[in-house]
């Protein structure tokens, strides 16, 4: 099975912060590689597809980059609404994985 | 509007099974994927398998001697089966379309 090494699994920030998550991939996976954010006892919300490219509603500050075998999503000037759990999901390859997730909160 | 809803019992015996329905609207499961995703209590995602709109299903090879995906596409209902329950079963189940829009999520609880 392919895995996702996301880090860090803990990023306490300030609002207005730029942060970085990343995941990378043990395997070739090309550009499916998909991003989605979590709030307590919500569904998850697609926000990155094909690593890059922001799904309908998602506020501009979020962006997706690849770096070989490394995915990233970074948001700029943080908001409180931006708390929640954000988690990778590579599906190129059976069976698809998800990152462990990573918990953003406020400093 | 697209929608997708999960519904099943909350609770199911250990060595019994689960059965789950996800009922779409808004859109044709001839046209679309529809996947199945679960997370145990404070821990991350799982994917568990897949729908294709041609009717073929995909499963995690963990869980595939004892997962079935099926469908009615009559009754845009996408159903989730899965024997042998133990307690580590136990978590939310969601069904989502093409890894994009999600259900709400079913609680099942696997405990005697």
């Amino acid at each position: 099975d392919i895995q996702m090494t996301q880090s860090p699994s803990s990023l306490p920030a300030s609002l207005g912060d730029r942060v970085t998550i990343t995941c990378r991939a043990s395997q070739d996976i090309g550009n499916y590689l998909r991003w989605f954010q979590q709030k307590p006892g919500k569904s998850p919300r697609l926000m990155i597809y094909g690593a890059t490219n922001l799904a309908n509603g998602v506020p501009s500050r979020f962006s997706g980059s690849r770096s070989g075998s490394d995915y990233s999503l970074t948001i700029n000037s943080l908001e409180s609404e931006d708390m929640a759990i954000y988690y990778c999901l590579q599906h190129n390859e059976y069976p698809f994985t998800f990152g462990s997730g990573t918990k953003l909160e406020i400093k | 509007q697209v929608q997708l809803k999960e519904s099943g019992p909350g609770l199911v015996q250990p060595s019994q099974t689960l059965s789950l329905t996800c009922t779409v609207s808004g859109f044709s499961l001839t046209s679309y994927n529809v996947h199945w995703v679960r997370q145990p209590p404070g821990k991350g995602l799982e994917w568990m398998g897949v729908i294709w709109s041609g009717g073929n299903t995909d499963y995690n090879s963990a869980l595939k001697p004892r997962l079935s995906i099926s469908r009615d596409t009559s009754k845009s209902q996408v159903f989730l089966t899965m024997n042998s329950l133990q307690t580590e079963d136990t978590g939310i189940y969601y069904c989502n379309r093409n890894l994009g829009g999600w259900g709400q999520g079913v609680m099942v609880t696997v405990s005697s």
